[in-house]
This record gives structure tokens, sequence and C-alpha cells, in this order.
């Protein structure tokens, strides 16, 4: 079955940008999308189509996709940014849908 | 604005079925694919089925074909999902989620609150 693999956890201190990856090997065909679930909250969607930002998603929020890997950016992050995020994607069929294992972000 | 609400969640036994609904509203609900995504406690996202804007195309994830079945009603903007043979592993949050156009792979643009399925003995 299809994956996606993130980091399981990256740290920054407020102010720094944070990075998080996500590989798979459809990437380069399919696009990448990714969320944001805060504690006790539904996810909400940050990025799509790999580098697009829904309405009211703060600038600071990016991404970018080369090869296998795509990257969710937060430029300057706060202290609000701490959350799960999940990469997701299809599998090269286009009739599955695959989300990475999150990856927790601490913002301290 | 666009609002998602799932119900019927609750506590089964293992063995037993339940029948969890998605109503839409603030959108045209009959122009979009339509997706259910579980989180079962402390544990990531699970993408668990798909349904095309007719309903005509139904996709499952391995781990719950043959025991679930997604469907749609366009005429009451709601989504189901019937879940059979329910398993302890089968405990989680269901989501509802709006996918961003007619593809299942156009991303998901809006999740409900979700509705949480306890399997237990």
């Amino acid at each position: 079955s299809y994956e996606l693999t993130q980091p399981p956890s990256v740290s920054v201190s407020p102010g720094q940008t944070a990075t998080i990856t996500c590989s798979g090997d459809a990437l380069p065909k399919k696009y990448a999308y990714w969320y944001q679930q805060k504690s006790g909250q539904a996810p909400v969607q940050v990025i799509y189509q790999d580098t697009k930002r829904p309405t009211g998603i703060p600038e600071r929020f990016s991404g970018s996709s080369s090869g296998t890997v795509a990257t969710l950016t937060i430029s300057g992050a706060q202290v609000d940014d701490e959350a799960d995020y999940y990469c997701s994607s299809t599998d090269s069929s286009g009739k599955f849908v695959v989300f990475g294992g999150r990856t927790k972000l601490t913002v301290l | 604005e666009v609002h998602l609400l799932e119900s019927g969640g609750g506590l089964v036994q293992p063995g037993e079925s339940l029948r969890v609904s998605c109503v839409a509203s603030g959108f045209t609900f009959r122009l979009c694919a339509m997706s259910w995504v579980r989180q079962a406690p402390g544990k990531g996202l699970e993408w668990v089925s798909g349904i095309s804007v007719d309903g005509d195309v139904e996709y499952y994830a391995d781990s719950v074909k043959g025991r679930v079945t997604i469907s749609r009603d366009n005429s009451k903007n709601t989504l189901y999902l019937q879940l059979n043979s329910l398993r302890v592993e089968d405990t989680a949050i269901y989501y509802c989620a709006k996918v961003d156009g007619e593809l299942l792979g156009d991303g998901l643009d809006y999740w409900g609150h979700g509705t949480l399925v306890t399997v237990s003995s």
C-alpha cells in the first residue's frame, strides 16, 4: 500500500522557520495537501495543490514540492502554530487517499 | 459558510452495525465528491472512504473494504457511512470532509467536527 512519510516531530523557537517534509513515490505526479490539527479540534487545510494557501491561512504558511518530497514551511513560527500537521495525497491510481503520519510541531 | 454536521456515533458492541450521517450546507453538495476520515484515540488521520458527486463510484480503504458502505442523498445534502461487523479497532472519531472538486484527489477543504464511534464489549 502507498505511504507518505513525515518526521514525527519538529521543534523551533518562536520566530524561527519550521520545515516539515513529506515523501512519497507518487508525489511527482500527484498534488500534496497539508492539514493542521490543534488539540481537540478538527483538521484545517493550510496548503492545497502543493503550493496554494486557502483563504484565511496566514502568509507565513507556504508549500513546495520537488520530485518525491513535498514541504510545508512556516516562516516566523508562532506559539499558536503548535499543532499536529499531516500531509495527504492520493496513490498513483487516484483511488485511495493517503495521510502521512503526523508531525508534532512544538514552538517554544 | 460551509457547515458539515455529523451524527449517529455511539457505543456499540463488536460485531454490531452503525450508520453515521453528515448533513452539509453552505455549498452545492451535488457538485462535490465527499470523504470520510477517521482518527482513533491518540492516533493520526486515516482516510476511510470517498464517493463521487453522483454517488455512482465508491472508494474504500483496504482496512474497511467489505465492512463499510458509503452513500449520499443529494436531495437531502446528506452523506452516510454504514459500518458493519464493527471491531474494537474501528473505535475512532469519524470526520465528514468535503472534497474541493469532483475528483477524490482534489483535497479536503472543509471538515466537520466529527462523531465518535466506540466499539467495546
